[in-house]
């Protein structure tokens, strides 16, 4: 069974510029996760969503949006980007409501400059 | 205080040495429990996931919680070189209320050598 993918892997924007980011989870998973992960800060979580509705979110500014499609894909998205923003963004996906464990893509590397 | 406290290394082992990988928590409603593998430049593998108190054995691989002290442990016993990563720890509480979803609480990771 093919793993979490993301695409793209690499991504370089500017500050002010916007980006969206992919993930595809393992088949048949429907719960999906966004995490930033940073040197200083570890892994932060972004939001999770479950059959297409978002039912957690973390501590992030409204820049930070995403939605999930009826696939289970989901796409994030970050408006106005910042220096800050420079990060591995890693999606992880668990196959059931319960989410008792999750797995993870191989992530997208962002650089701000 | 944070959730979850891990200790970042780093740690330097000769190959074949037992390593002891450690992670406290405050959170006493934590019960299910997980370690990850992360290479450099790598998404995070799941390695070993438990639930509640107790042992959990997967080749060279021990997984402890100790919920009455809040702390959990990764044992690798013959440490290869390939283990050469940075492992973190994570937990969550569960899904507990319908339509809340289930958080994850990661460690900040421990970054481990294995020198050949």
């Amino acid at each position: 069974k093919a793993g979490v993918t993301q695409t793209p892997r690499y991504l370089i924007k500017t500050r002010g510029q916007q980006v969206t980011l992919s993930c595809s989870p393992i088949s048949g998973h429907r719960s999906v996760s966004w995490y930033q992960q940073t040197p200083g800060q570890g892994l932060q979580f972004l939001f999770e969503y479950f059959s297409e509705t978002q039912r957690n979110k973390g501590n992030f500014p409204g820049r930070f949006s995403g939605r999930q499609f009826s696939n289970s894909r989901s796409e994030m998205n970050v408006s106005t980007l910042e220096l800050g923003d420079s990060a591995l963004y890693l999606c992880a996906s668990s196959l059931r409501e319960t989410q008792e464990t999750q797995y993870f893509g191989p992530g997208t590397r962002l650089l701000v400059l | 205080q944070k959730e979850v406290e891990q200790d970042p290394g780093p740690l330097s082992v000769p190959e074949g040495a037992i390593v002891s990988l450690n992670c406290t928590y405050s959170n006493s409603a934590f019960q299910y429990f997980m370690w990850y593998r992360q290479y450099s430049r790598k998404g995070p593998e799941l390695l070993m996931y438990t639930y509640s108190s107790g042992n959990k054995e997967d080749g060279r691989f021990t997984a402890q919680v100790d919920k009455s002290s809040k702390y959990i442990s990764l044992f690798i016993r013959d440490s290869q070189p390939s283990d050469s990563a940075t492992y973190l720890c994570a937990m969550s509480a569960g899904f507990y209320l319908l339509g809340s979803g289930n958080q994850f609480y990661f460690g900040t990771g421990t970054s481990l050598t294995v020198i050949p």
